[in-house]
């Protein structure tokens, strides 16, 4: 299945760097998310778009900036990380109610020297 | 506030031996519950999901069990393959909410010896 696509699949990054996190969905789904999964931990919710409006935020530090500019693309913007932010960091899309599946990117795995 | 607390955390079964994970929920409003099979390196997949108006969901070797008074839901693989070892998560949401925020359990491994 390739329709959540996230870029890149690695990235290596200095706390002082700036870097973004992209996520396309190719499924007409009109809700877009940010998890953070690290191990030994459940997935957490970061950011929740519908219909291109942000909707929810997590508690999420401000490090973490998330944009998105229409239903098919997610990014996240990253500034200043921490090295316990180094995790696998999941897009997902969904039609934009409750009871309707996610679905979910590859993922970027994120490591912060 | 919301929480999902899923049992056991690893699980190991032989070949043809049945697995059962389970999982309970905290906030009553919850009616949309789905299943996540995540692989080594791979994305969470959907394997199966229920709402709250069905006690109980099949889809071949995948069961879903629904308890709405006990707050508590469970899945059950039957006939387990070397191919079913992964991680499993479940959920819950609120159908209602228009977010489609999803609280997930801590996950469970589960190891199939062939």
């Amino acid at each position: 299945e390739t329709g959540v696509t996230q870029t890149p699949r690695h990235l290596v990054m200095g706390m002082t760097n700036k870097k973004s996190l992209k996520c396309e969905q190719h499924l007409g789904h009109n809700a877009m998310y940010w998890y953070k999964q690290s191990a030994k931990k459940p997935l957490e919710l970061m950011f929740v778009y519908s219909l291109e409006e942000r909707v929810e935020n997590n508690s999420v530090p401000s490090r973490f900036s998330p944009e998105c500019p229409n239903s098919s693309h997610l990014f996240l913007h990253l500034h200043t990380l921490q090295p316990e932010d180094s995790a696998l960091y999941l897009c997902a899309s969904s039609q934009s109610r409750g009871d309707q599946p996610q679905h979910f990117g590859d993922g970027t795995r994120l490591s912060i020297l | 506030g919301e929480n999902v607390e899923q049992h056991p955390s690893t699980l190991s079964v032989q070949e043809g031996d049945s697995a059962v994970i389970k999982c309970t929920y905290s906030d009553s409003a919850s009616n949309y519950f789905p299943w996540y099979k995540q692989e080594l390196g791979k994305r969470p997949q959907l394997i199966i999901d229920i709402r709250s108006n069905v006690g109980e969901k099949k889809d071949q070797r995948i069961a879903v069990t629904l308890n709405k008074t006990a707050k508590h839901f469970s899945l059950h693989i039957t006939e387990t393959q070397p191919e079913d070892s992964a991680v499993y998560f479940c959920a819950a949401s609120k159908g209602s909410s228009n977010t489609g925020k999803l609280i997930f359990g801590q996950g469970t491994t589960l190891q199939v010896k062939p």
